[in-house]
């Protein structure tokens, strides 16, 4: 299996502009995790969704922030407008059925600066 | 919000000693998971430990896990230059379904 993929690895905007982050689950993995990644405030769970839905989205910082999966093969996480405080590391991850508490196989995380 | 505080935050150490570290967490938990982050990688399952269990071995790795304290440790054994990395504690609350990571300690191995 070739893992949780991320796209794209790194990204770089101007503020104000919309960037979309990209996510490809584990085959067979019922829920996907969205992470953000800062010295300041460590791994943050954003949102996480089970079969496709959407469960827990507490983790989302405000209204800029949404995503989606709408298969159980993609999902993405879009920041329109992007700010500078939105620079981070952000990381999707996979887990399978009676998973939501047991491991999670992460992405290679999508490096976001936002000048 | 992190629920788990690891401890030491950074610690080096010579290749072949053994490397400790120690996480504290708040409430309550179903099960207890420790991660490592190369630089630069996505976090890699170490190990997981359930509510019930005291201890557990997996290669060169002990966790041991003390309900009553809200505390774990993980040891890893005769380290080597590529156990160089950040461990992260990640606890999965008994009332919650949510994986909430720690701060994390950085591990360095000196050859």
């Amino acid at each position: 299996d070739a893992g949780v993929i991320q796209s794209p690895r790194h990204e770089v905007t101007e503020m104000g502009q919309e960037v979309t982050l990209r996510c490809k689950p584990i085959s067979g993995h019922d829920y996907l995790f969205w992470y953000r990644q800062t010295m300041m405030r460590g791994l943050e769970l954003l949102i996480y969704f089970n079969n496709n839905v959407p469960i827990d989205d507490s983790g989302m910082p405000e209204d800029r922030f949404s995503a989606k999966m709408p298969n159980a093969s993609f999902s993405t996480l879009k920041i329109q407008p992007s700010e500078p405080r939105d620079s981070a590391v952000y990381f999707c991850a996979s887990t399978p059925r009676e998973g939501r508490q047991e491991t999670q196989y992460f992405g290679p995380g999508t490096r976001l600066l936002v000048l | 919000s992190q629920q788990g505080e690891e401890d030491p935050q950074a610690l080096s150490i010579q290749e072949g000693e053994n490397a400790t570290m120690n996480c504290s967490y708040k409430t309550s938990i179903n099960n207890l998971q420790w991660y490592r982050q190369n630089s630069g990688r996505g976090l890699v399952h170490l190990i997981l430990i359930r509510s019930n269990e005291r201890e557990k071995h997996s290669g060169r790795l002990r966790v041991t896990l003390d309900t009553s304290k809200k505390s774990s440790s993980l040891l890893i054994t005769a380290s080597r230059a590529a156990d160089t990395a950040s461990y992260f504690c990640a606890t999965a609350a008994s009332n919650d379904y949510k994986l909430s990571f720690g701060a994390g300690t950085t591990v360095t191995v000196r050859a």
